[in-house]
């Protein structure tokens, strides 16, 4: 069973670009859990999300940033205009129900010149 | 406000000395705690939960209800155990971590 996949690992985008970030969890896993990491900080819960639904988005920025799971395929993590500030470690975990143990991809860094 | 404490940055100990590495969370009904582990440049991993009461690679974390505490701890470190270490606790009927800020533990030889 291959682990949580994230891809890119690495992303650059210019000041006012979009980012997307894409998250494929485990094999059977229905739950997917975004996180950011910005430099010298832990890691800060963003979006909880189940096939085709948003169950907690109380960590996400409510402008610019949106989070999908679709029925078939990854979840996605949008991020429109980004500026600076959005530079950091995006990481993807997943769980086959919760309450249950998540299980974490490699992270993609975005960076914003 | 939902909070969990690493009050250290960096701990630096020699090979077999004991470890701790110390958590602190904000109280609220029943706490679901955890370590993660992450080696260098490897992905963010389980340690262990406190549910299980299980000990992983010599690491015990007792949870320590009147302290709001669940610090991680091991009697003899090795150079393998050099990593970064997170404490988290999960709210929301496990839906979602708020993590410590982290430890990142050197061993030295």
């Amino acid at each position: 069973n291959a682990g949580v996949m994230q891809n890119p690992r690495h992303l650059v985008r210019r000041r006012g670009q979009e980012a997307r970030l894409r998250c494929s969890p485990m094999k059977g896993h229905s739950h997917v859990y975004w996180y950011r990491q910005l430099p010298e900080e832990g890691l800060k819960f963003m979006v909880y999300l189940q096939k085709e639904n948003i169950i907690d988005e109380s960590g996400m920025p409510k402008e610019r940033f949106s989070a999908e799971f679709p029925k078939e395929g990854p979840s996605i993590l949008r991020i429109q205009q980004v500026v600076r500030g959005d530079s950091a470690a995006y990481f993807c975990a997943s769980s086959p129900s919760t309450p249950s143990t998540q299980y974490f991809g490699p992270g993609t860094r975005l960076t914003v010149l | 406000a939902q909070r969990v404490t690493q009050p250290e940055k960096l701990l630096s100990v020699f090979k077999g000395a004991p470890v701790e590495l110390k958590c602190n969370y904000s109280y609220s009904g029943s706490p679901e705690l955890f370590w993660y582990v992450q080696y260098s440049r490897q992905r963010l991993q389980l340690l262990l939960r406190h549910i299980s009461r299980e000990s992983i690679k010599g690491f015990t974390a007792d949870l320590n209800k009147g302290e709001t505490s669940f610090h991680l701890k091991k009697p003899f470190a090795q150079e393998e155990d050099s990593a970064m270490y997170y404490c988290a606790r999960a709210y929301n009927q496990g839906g979602k971590l708020i993590f410590g800020q982290g430890t990142e533990l050197s061993v030295k030889p």
